[in-house]
């Protein structure tokens, strides 16, 4: 079966760190770029980044909300991706899910998504 | 950044009706669109990929189309297990971005 499972979720304080981590099964993970998407409560989604394989050198590309604070990064031998979370703030409170890129030659989704991490920054 | 938008931003419906989401996108993004459903408390999950392509294990009572601009889905017969939020998403260019949603609930 095809999944993705996150973990690392938590409170912590503004200005704190977390690193969600991703893991994955059923598909050749190191062929995959892996997608972040966060929900703010009671909002919709908003994509937060994706890092891609080995065969593209792992490039990222960020959302403007979380450039220069967010940093993804994966270990394709432990089927791991992870988003380490710099200098948090309060509107990053979110439940925050990984999800694998799906392609059909240039057509690309999202699919299958994990059952998503809270994380919560608060004083 | 391209803007997704959706209408209705909710609507009503009773089980058996036929429903019609509707997405537009600010700019052209081909048939780069993608539609998905969530309902409470869980992961959303993908219904169609590129404007009309039914992912395995999808129910047939689901289709979409458009392309360019204006991109719609429709459900034909609705379920009870179709009701939740439904978003629209480009994947045409990064940043990717999702339309505001569609709450279907059950009248």
């Amino acid at each position: 079966e095809v999944q993705l499972v996150e973990s690392g979720g938590g409170v912590v304080q503004p200005g704190q760190s977390l690193k969600l981590s991703c893991v994955a099964a059923g598909f050749t993970f190191g062929d995959s770029p892996i997608h972040w998407v966060r929900q703010a409560p009671g909002k919709g989604l908003e994509w937060v980044g994706r890092i891609k394989g080995e065969g593209y050198s792992y490039a990222t590309v960020y959302a403007a909300s979380v450039r220069g604070r967010f940093t993804m990064s994966r270990d394709d031998s432990q089927n791991t991706a992870y988003l380490q979370m710099n200098s948090l703030k309060s509107e990053d409170t979110a439940v925050y899910y990984c999800s694998r890129g799906a392609w059909y030659g240039p057509i690309k989704w999202l699919a299958p998504w994990g059952q998503g991490t809270q994380v919560t920054v608060s004083s | 950044d391209i803007q997704m938008t959706q209408s209705p931003s909710s609507l009503s419906a009773s089980v058996g009706d036929r429903v019609t989401i509707a997405c537009r996108a600010s700019q052209t993004i081909s048939n780069y669109l993608n539609w998905y459903h969530q309902k409470s408390g869980k992961a959303p999950k993908v219904l169609i990929f590129g404007s009309s392509n039914l992912p395995s294990g999808v129910p047939s009572r689901f289709s979409g189309s458009g392309s360019g601009t204006d991109f719609s889905l429709t459900i034909s017969s609705l379920q009870p297990e179709d009701f939740g939020i439904y978003y629209c998403q480009q994947s045409y260019s990064t940043p990717i971005t999702f339309g505001q949603g569609t709450r279907l609930e059950m009248k």
